[in-house]
């Protein structure tokens, strides 16, 4: 199994600033993942998160907004960038190791923008 | 991507079984299904995923129609633990392999009565 955190576990941020969220694993992982659950709204994959390279991002979301680092196979960092009361939602980091079908997710960061 | 189709709710009472219906007319031979859910204010978690045949665990069963368009997980004695929303998914095998990402539809929300 894969321990997950991640900071901060809730933000209340000013709309045009930027956040940005930590994710932290326990074990080396392959896939990293970002998504995010709008109120009352099922979970949306923003994109995949490479190593040592650019992510990779879903449709209708862009790295201008969504800068996304992963410097090791354990860490990443996604930053939400000039926010809007649209933002708020729920961010969630996912992990799967390469051999592993089961996909775990972390705690999530609550974000509200004002 | 193949689509799910699940009931939007659904109800049972403790200790009684569950059979939690999920619908994939468009899913591909090569498809895996696979079940999280969703604790309130939690990630989701893992419950079980299968190919074609029949899958059991400690968590559920996960029984599949020999055409495969469609499945059923079952949880042999709900438990108030067990409310959660349920996410049937069809892994989605972008690039072959292990890099595949998984889509989540809406879900069945799951009500335990005492």
């Amino acid at each position: 199994s894969a321990v997950i955190s991640q900071k901060p576990s809730r933000d209340i941020c000013q709309r045009g600033t930027s956040l940005t969220i930590q994710c932290q694993v326990d074990s080396q992982v392959t896939m990293m993942f970002w998504y995010r659950q709008q109120p009352g709204q099922s979970l949306t994959l923003i994109a995949t998160a490479n190593q040592g390279s650019e992510a990779t991002y879903e449709s209708g979301f862009v790295i201008d907004k969504f800068p996304i680092s992963r410097p090791n196979l354990t860490f990443s960092t996604l930053t939400v960038s000039n926010m809007s009361p649209e933002d708020s939602s729920i961010y969630l980091c996912s992990v799967r190791a390469q051999l592993y079908n089961e996909q775990f997710f972390g705690p999530g960061t609550r974000l509200t923008v004002l | 991507d193949a689509k799910t189709t699940q009931p939007n709710s659904m109800e049972s009472n403790e200790e009684e079984p569950v059979h939690l219906p999920c619908n994939h007319s468009t899913i591909s031979g090569t498809d895996y299904i696979h079940w999280y859910r969703q604790l309130p204010s939690q990630g989701p978690e893992y419950v079980i995923h299968g190919l074609t045949s029949n899958v059991n665990n400690r968590m559920a069963s996960l029984a599949i129609a020999e055409d495969r368009k469609s499945s059923t997980l079952i949880l042999h004695r709900a438990t108030l633990r067990d409310a959660a929303v349920y996410y049937c998914i069809l892994r989605d095998q972008a690039g072959g392999g292990s890099n595949y990402k998984l889509t989540f539809g809406k879900g069945t929300l799951l009500t335990v009565n005492p």
